[in-house]
């Protein structure tokens, strides 16, 4: 079975351009989230979508912003891009948490954006 | 509240010998608890988990231990090998139906040497 897909894997845009970044979750997966991984630190979260509604928002301005299709892939949105919007935007899904399985988040292996 | 703190920065051990990674955490809710491992130019993948009615767990070379007083957990890599050489991760969330919000560490950069 495929893996979380993103594209592109990689772009490069200049500030104040808008980006999309697409992902598509693993079969059967209907919760999609999207982290903010800077070079050197951590992913943060930025959204949750659960059955085509957003459970969670991270701390990121309204720049940024998602949405989850009937087939449960996702878009992440970002406007008027900023030099440190400069990361690996991951997106990871998830199957539904119930007895006998974990809520693993698998992760597709991201979408490196370079703003100039 | 939602911070999770990871210790070393990097790590560099001989073959052989065993990897020590630590983490603690603030929020007291947190109920998942997820070491990820991370190559460059992949995305991170799950390498143990733990919850917190449980102390250790193990799997292969790799063990998880947990003090749910001291709101810490470890990551320990026995028999490190050079393959093992990547990035890690802790990382913590309250596990809901919907999926977990991770909230993941600083991260540890781990160095075998062979």
């Amino acid at each position: 079975d495929a893996g979380v897909t993103q594209s592109p894997t990689h772009l490069i845009k200049t500030r104040g351009q808008h980006v999309t970044l697409r992902c598509s979750p693993i079969s059967g997966h209907k919760s999609v989230s999207w982290y903010q991984q800077v070079l050197g630190q951590g992913p943060q979260f930025i959204f949750q979508y659960y059955e085509k509604e957003e459970r969670g928002r991270g701390n990121f301005p309204d720049r940024f912003s998602a949405r989850q299709f009937p087939n449960y892939s996702s878009e992440l949105n970002v406007n008027a891009l900023l030099l440190g919007d400069s990361a690996l935007y991951l997106c990871a899904s998830s199957a539904p948490l119930s007895p006998g399985r974990s809520g693993e988040l698998f992760f597709g292996e991201g979408s490196r954006l370079t703003v100039l | 509240q939602q911070q999770v703190k990871q210790s070393p920065q990097s790590l560099i051990v001989q073959k052989g010998g065993i990897s020590i990674i630590n983490c603690a955490y603030e929020n007291t809710a947190f109920d998942y608890f997820p070491w990820y491992q991370q190559f460059p130019g992949k995305g991170p993948a799950l390498l143990i988990a733990i919850r917190p009615d449980v102390s250790e767990k193990k799997e292969g070379r790799f063990t998880i231990s947990f003090n749910k007083s001291a709101k810490q957990f470890s990551l320990h890599i026995m028999d490190s090998q050079p393959g093992d050489s990547a990035t890690y991760f802790c990382a913590a969330s309250i596990e809901e139906t919907s999926g977990s919000r991770l909230t993941f560490g600083e991260g540890t950069q781990l160095t075998v040497n062979p």
